[in-house]
């Protein structure tokens, strides 16, 4: 069935270091977003990218999705304590109610 | 900021009880969703529902399972004879058009199969 990996797992930086996650799916999506979850929480929607190529940027995160519409990145620069939760991808298939397919996530730790 | 919300917070049940999982979306979406999580592990989609009926459903969603709108505002899950493997959270989502739009999550249900 389709899938969504994500690497890595684990990161732990120091305050003030970049971080960056990854996200491939094994289709061709019609969208990807991003979401963050802090721990007991609910995933938080971050943003999303619909177009080929697509860059997006929010402040110190930098999100693309890949040319092919399968891969995507999120880097947040100079990290911060409020930064730390899991980051999850999630892929939106075309023509499947909506549906999105999570990955693993990456649960970021930040160490002032 | 609208929000949805979800009842109970908590549900502890024995195994081969029915629980029913309550969601009240926001009010001008007109999409909804289930998706759960067991601990630690990644959001797993359940189904999705619009204009009354199910959109789509994963391989979880089985027989077990169903959703329902009974009013206006209130999503309903409900599972009719749980299992230990049901524990897990479960969240309740909404949006205002499917495809390329954000989903709004709502606090979750933790449920526990005892």
């Amino acid at each position: 069935g389709q899938q969504v990996m994500q690497i890595p797992q684990y990161q732990h930086v120091q305050e003030g270091e970049d971080f960056t996650t990854y996200c491939n799916s094994s289709t061709t999506l019609s969208n990807i977003q991003w979401y963050k979850q802090r721990p007991g929480g609910h995933p938080v929607f971050l943003i999303q990218l619909v177009k080929s190529g697509e860059v997006k940027k929010q402040k110190r995160l930098t999100f693309q999705f890949g040319e092919a519409k399968k891969n995507s990145s999120l880097h947040i620069t100079a990290t911060q304590t409020t930064d730390v939760g899991t980051y999850f991808c999630a892929g939106g298939p075309y023509n499947q109610g909506g549906k999105l397919i999570f990955g693993q996530g990456t649960e970021l730790s930040v160490k002032p | 900021e609208p929000e949805v919300t979800q009842t109970p917070s908590h549900q502890v049940t024995q195994m081969g009880q029915e629980v029913i999982l309550r969601c009240v979306p926001i009010s001008n979406h007109l999409y909804f969703y289930w998706y759960r999580q067991i601990l630690g592990q990644k959001v797993e989609f359940l189904v999705s529902f619009y204009n009354n009926e199910i959109s789509e459903k994963s391989e979880i969603f089985d027989d077990q399972f169903s959703v329902e709108r009974p009013d206006g505002s209130n999503f309903t899950l409900k599972i009719r004879s749980t299992k230990l493997e049901d524990s897990a959270m479960y969240f309740c989502a909404s949006s205002y058009l499917t495809g390329s739009y954000e989903q709004y999550f709502g606090p979750g249900t933790r449920l526990t199969v005892t």
